[in-house]
């Protein structure tokens, strides 16, 4: 199955500030991937499909790139809501699968 | 808007059988959508499990397979999971979630469900 990489485990950023969330495919998944967030008790939310289109409603802030094994989400401006676990999944081929999550916390 | 909803049993002895149904609210089932279950345990990241389309086809995680069933309700606009022999190592959240259909091919995942919590304990 194909190994996804995030990196960093963690992030530390100050609000107002940009934070970037690093994807490796051990395989290249093309631009089939996907960024989603989840707050604590939370389900996950899509926020990026097709490794850079927002998803319905997801503010302009969010940005994601890249294809094949290297990907990037980017978050402009970080605001309070934005402080929560990130994950990159790939939908290229079976078995799907997720990174291990990035946690951006509050520096 | 697609809402989808978990529920089943919160704790199921070892060696039993995981049972869990996902209702679907806004969009039939049989549109050109897959629903996925993933699940997650405590503490730890998002493992994805399987997904149906309405046709019956299904995709397994290969580790998971040989324990692994999931189903539609057409009638009732649900899809079900099913894990048989289950291990302490099954306890998790369970969500369900739509997988976007693209040329017959599923995708991202969009809504999840809220999850529900499972714990296989005697």
């Amino acid at each position: 199955e194909i190994v996804m990489t995030q990196s960093p485990a963690t992030l530390s950023v100050s609000p107002g500030e940009r934070a970037t969330v690093s994807c490796r495919a051990s395989e290249s998944v093309s631009v089939n991937l996907a960024w989603y967030h989840q707050k604590p008790g939370q389900a996950p939310r899509l926020l990026i499909y097709g490794a850079s289109i927002r998803a319905t409603d997801i503010p302009a802030r969010f940005s994601g790139s890249g294809s094949g094994t290297e990907f990037t989400l980017t978050i402009n401006s970080l605001q309070s809501e934005d402080f929560a676990v990130y994950y990159c999944q790939q939908y290229d081929k079976w078995p799907r699968t997720f990174g291990r999550g990035t946690k951006v916390e509050i520096k | 808007q697609v809402r989808l909803q978990e529920s089943g049993p919160g704790l199921v002895k070892p060696s039993g059988t995981l049972s869990l149904t996902c209702a679907v609210s806004g969009v039939s089932i049989t549109t050109s959508n897959w629903w996925t279950w993933v699940r997650q345990p405590p503490g730890k990241g998002l493992e994805w499990i399987g997904e149906i389309f309405h046709s019956g086809s299904t995709n397994y995680k290969p580790s998971l397979k040989s324990r692994v069933t999931i189903s539609v309700d057409k009638s009732k606009n649900q899809v079900s999971l099913k894990l048989i022999s289950v291990t302490a190592a099954d306890t998790a959240v369970y969500y369900c979630a739509r997988a976007r259909d693209y040329a017959d091919f599923p995708t991202w995942l969009d809504p999840w469900g809220q999850g529900t919590l499972v714990t296989v304990s005697s």
